[in-house]
């Protein structure tokens, strides 16, 4: 069975602090990708990460791939408040257009 | 630029009334169209998706249905609502892979 596991599920945390949400995949696949959604909204298109290594920036959020891992993270840094929101990873496994989506992630950053 | 189209955004119907979810997608030829729902405070489950006209593809059963009239329009229909379809109904489309899908605003369907 196909399965994307992000963690932690739910985070708490101040401004100015550093994380990492982890997302595992069970098959392989070279492409995966980040979505944001804020509360009662739609998902926004984050990051596309194509191949091993890819490493990706925009402002204070960081994505890479690890495909022999299975792995993906998302790295927070100095997080402020805005960036409070439920964050998903999805993968491609088959490049068929179909995405398989992890369960999300709630990010709270309290000021 | 592409824009994607999706109404309405929020619906309240009674159980055992039909639905119809509309969605078009502006200013892309022959994109692939998904239509998701995600249940409060979860993940997205695909329900369908469609790689051209009158081509849908069901992932779970249910008493939902999909069709494409149109290279850009699909529509998402029920001939009656059980009050398990209740959650937040999100249309998608991509073009072609490697490129991340985009979403409409979303319809927000409730169930008395």
């Amino acid at each position: 069975e196909l399965k994307v596991e992000q963690n932690p599920l739910f985070l708490s945390m101040q401004e100015g602090k550093n994380y990492t949400i982890y997302c595992n995949y069970s098959t392989t696949s070279d492409r995966l990708y980040w979505y944001r959604q804020d509360p009662g909204k739609s998902l926004e298109s984050l990051f596309v990460l194509l191949s091993n290594g890819a490493v990706k920036q925009e402002g204070r959020l960081m994505a890479s791939l690890d495909t022999k891992a299975r792995l993906s993270t998302l790295h927070i840094t100095a997080a402020v408040h805005d960036l409070s929101a439920t964050y998903f990873c999805a993968v491609d496994p088959d490049s068929n257009y179909q995405l398989i989506w992890g369960a999300g992630t709630k990010l709270i950053i309290k000021p | 630029s592409q824009t994607i189209h999706q109404w309405p955004a929020t619906l309240v119907q009674p159980v055992g009334s039909p639905l119809s979810l509309e969605c078009t997608v502006e200013g892309t030829s022959n994109p692939n169209l998904y239509w998701y729902r995600q249940a409060a405070g979860r993940g997205l489950q695909l329900l369908f998706y469609s790689v051209g006209i009158g081509q849908i593809s069901s992932e779970v059963p249910q008493n939902l249905s999909a069709s494409r009239p149109q290279d850009r329009q699909f529509i998402l229909s029920s001939k009656k609502l059980l009050l398990s379809d209740s959650g937040f109904y999100l249309c998608a489309w991509s073009v072609s892979n490697g490129q991340p899908q985009h979403f409409g605003d979303g319809t927000r369907l409730s169930i008395l």
